[in-house]
């Protein structure tokens, strides 16, 4: 079995300054990693997914994540945030096998302000 | 292209009752996940279909059973419900099953009164 581990519940932040989101999971077997983003009264959209290859993942709407396998983590970053990116992010794992079968952080609540 | 529409949007049901949701997946997409979310639990695995046939399935109880048509539209059933019931019920569309480009609905909010 898998979970993850969103450290931060909240994270505040200013206008064009930069920001990462932690995330950290532990797994017994080969696991893909995913970040989703959650708009209020939305589902859930795929920011970024990292399945193998390159440890650096490019995504959607300017962000990036760095999977270590070491550490096992899973940092989701942003080098300048939008208050259009204010919303819930989950970090998400699964077994390779079983891609659609996800196990979910708690998420965080990213806040951006003027 | 449509996205991945679930009906209804909003539903409220009393202690006991049962509920069906229904879930359209995206054109030309055969499999169908679906995540129950609530603030104490977060977001968690139901099931997934893939032609007409249960692929996966979480950790919930037997009242919780879904279906799967030829058209791949996925109805998902609560049988018996209880207040800890209420949730966002999300679904989720794939080209192929086990699949990790999915994309979900807008979820259906069902309150238990």
């Amino acid at each position: 079995a898998q979970s993850v581990t969103q450290l931060d519940s909240q994270v505040p932040v200013f206008e064009e300054a930069p920001v990462e989101l932690r995330c950290n999971y532990s797994s017994s077997v080969s696991v893909y990693l995913f970040w989703y983003v959650q708009y209020p009264n939305q589902g859930l959209q795929l920011l970024l997914k990292y399945l193998s290859g390159s440890t650096l993942v490019k995504g959607i709407n300017g962000f990036e994540a760095e999977f270590n396998k070491s550490q096992t983590s899973f940092h989701l970053r942003k080098p300048s945030v939008h208050i259009s990116d204010t919303a819930e992010y989950f970090c998400a794992v699964s077994e390779t096998g079983t891609a659609s079968k996800l196990t979910f952080g708690t998420g965080t609540r990213l806040q951006v302000t003027l | 292209k449509a996205g991945v529409t679930q009906t209804p949007r909003y539903l409220i049901k009393t202690r006991g009752q049962q509920v069906t949701l229904s879930c359209s997946p995206i054109s030309g997409h055969r499999s169908v996940s679906w995540y129950q979310q609530t603030p104490g639990q977060g977001l968690q695995f139901l099931f997934e279909y893939f032609s007409e046939t249960q692929r996966n399935k979480g950790n919930f109880p037997g009242r919780f059973s879904g279906r799967q048509f030829s058209n791949s539209r996925s109805e998902m059933n609560v049988s018996t419900l209880e207040l800890g019931d209420s949730a966002l019920y999300l679904c989720a569309s794939s080209y192929r099953a086990s699949n990790e480009k999915l994309f979900f609905g807008s979820g259906t909010q069902l309150s238990v009164l």
